[in-house]
């Protein structure tokens, strides 16, 4: 069964740089019909996907968070990355990792596994 | 940018029928997903490729698509289905993924 858990700092201050990590187990990270996604959700409001990584390292971006936005994927460690640069108290959210089913690298479809999710608070 | 809309909210009795709807221009051409969260959890896949039931989910789960309308239909609600419910899909370049705004299914 395959597994996906975040971790990273709970608590990030303005204007710094959020990072997290997804760590695979279960299963293999290096697919051409899976990649690995991040996807946010702040207290109380809907689910918002931030970017999506290919093994091979190709990556999709939300278009509204792309300036601040890298994923990044250590395939040696099973893990995959998310950095998100100059956080404000509106990046505050749960952030949960994911499994993304894809049709190929310009298609993607639907999230099959996810993690439990992390919630990062940004705070001084 | 591309959206999905949901109805904020649906009610039901247990024992009746749900039907969530979501739309967006592009659902003609990109498959529709549907997702349940419980508060607390991770949201779970209930729908995907427009009607299709992944192993493990009741069948009382269905989904249908009329062009750029999709629908999720619960059929006999039982008070476990009370949750919030997602969907999905991707604008037309296919690279685009976008979650509808959600919809909390209340059972009366």
């Amino acid at each position: 069964q395959l597994q996906l858990q975040e971790s990273g700092p709970g608590l990030v201050k303005p204007s710094e740089t959020l990072s997290l990590t997804c760590s695979v187990s279960g299963g293999s990270i290096s697919s051409s019909i899976y990649s690995w996604a991040w996807i946010r959700q702040p207290p109380g409001k809907g689910l918002e996907w931030i970017g999506t990584i290919f093994y091979s390292g190709t990556t999709h971006y939300n278009p509204s968070l792309k300036t601040r936005v890298t994923v990044s994927v250590e395939t040696s460690k099973k893990q995959f990355s998310l950095n998100l640069s100059s956080v404000t108290a509106a990046d505050t959210a749960v952030y949960y990792c994911a499994r993304h089913v894809t049709g190929g690298e310009f298609q993607l479809l639907n999230f099959d596994y996810w993690g439990q999710g992390t919630l990062v608070t940004v705070s001084s | 940018s591309y959206e999905l809309t949901q109805p904020p909210s649906v009610s039901v009795s247990p024992g009746q029928t749900a039907r969530i709807t979501c739309s967006g221009d592009a659902l003609p051409n990109q498959y529709a997903y549907w997702y349940q969260q419980k508060p607390g959890q991770a949201p779970v896949l209930v729908i995907y490729k427009d009607n299709e039931r992944p192993s493990g989910i009741p069948e009382r789960f269905s989904g249908s698509n009329s062009g750029t309308t999709v629908t999720l239909t619960i059929s006999g609600v039982q008070a476990e289905d009370e949750a919030d419910y997602y969907c999905q899909s991707a604008d037309t370049s296919g690279t685009y993924v976008v979650f509808g705004g959600g919809t909390k299914l209340t059972v009366l």
